[in-house]
């Protein structure tokens, strides 16, 4: 059974026209990961949230953002999509603690016309 | 913060062969190490992790030693099959973010 699900599994949007991706997951963990991983590449961190506290990596550019309504749910927005971010987004969630291992989402894939 | 170096790929394998994939970090603290692996299609999957010097992680047949004398986690595996045709990522973790190194593509041919 998913315990990270992310919906949907392919997403198409137009260039500048915002766009939501959400996560949910079933395993009551307090911390929820947002990354983004392009082609061939390492996913890259994005922010984090700890419980209702929200955490931007310092080179997250502002165009993402990120809501978390309730600990089951975390959405990513981006408000005015280039080509540049085309990619997979993945979802992850672990416990409190830096010796937790995170669960990943099978991720998103956004693409920008 | 958290880098990793990770051996580049593409490597492609004979069934049975013998797998190495060095991978060495930096960090400020003393993290934890994980490898994942992702499959054609899928997400990414924890394969194994050590949490402290001189720890050994293993599953599926592959091992992995956390050295922090030379702050490497290198992944190896005695036999490969074609069903480890995957991306394997180094990841070191600090308090609470993971770090992903560039990601080794694995593909082992029957």
């Amino acid at each position: 059974d998913a315990m990270v699900i992310q919906n949907p599994r392919y997403q198409v949007t137009q260039f500048g026209k915002p766009v939501t991706l959400s996560c949910s997951q079933t395993l009551n963990h307090n911390v929820m990961y947002w990354y983004q991983q392009k082609s061939s590449q390492a996913p890259k961190l994005l922010f984090h949230y700890y419980d209702k506290d929200f955490n931007n990596e310092a080179d997250t550019p502002d165009n993402f953002q990120s809501r978390r309504p309730n600990t089951s749910f975390c959405f990513l927005d981006i408000r005015s999509p280039g080509l540049g971010d085309a990619a997979m987004y993945l979802c992850a969630t672990s416990r409190a603690g830096g010796r937790e291992k995170l669960f990943f989402g099978s991720g998103t894939q956004l693409s920008v016309l | 913060g958290n880098s990793v170096t990770q051996m580049e790929g593409p490597v492609t394998l004979s069934e049975e062969a013998f797998l190495t994939i060095n991978c060495t970090y930096t960090a400020t603290g003393y993290p934890s190490l994980f490898w994942y692996v992702q499959y054609p299609g899928e997400g990414l999957q924890l394969l194994l992790k050590a949490t402290k010097a001189d720890d050994k992680g293993s599953n599926k047949g592959f091992e992995a030693t956390y050295r922090k004398e030379t702050t490497s986690f290198h992944l190896e595996k005695g036999s490969v099959q074609v069903s480890d045709s995957a991306v394997y990522f180094c990841a070191p973790r600090d308090d609470y973010k993971l770090s992903f190194g560039a990601g080794t593509t694995v593909t082992v041919r029957a």
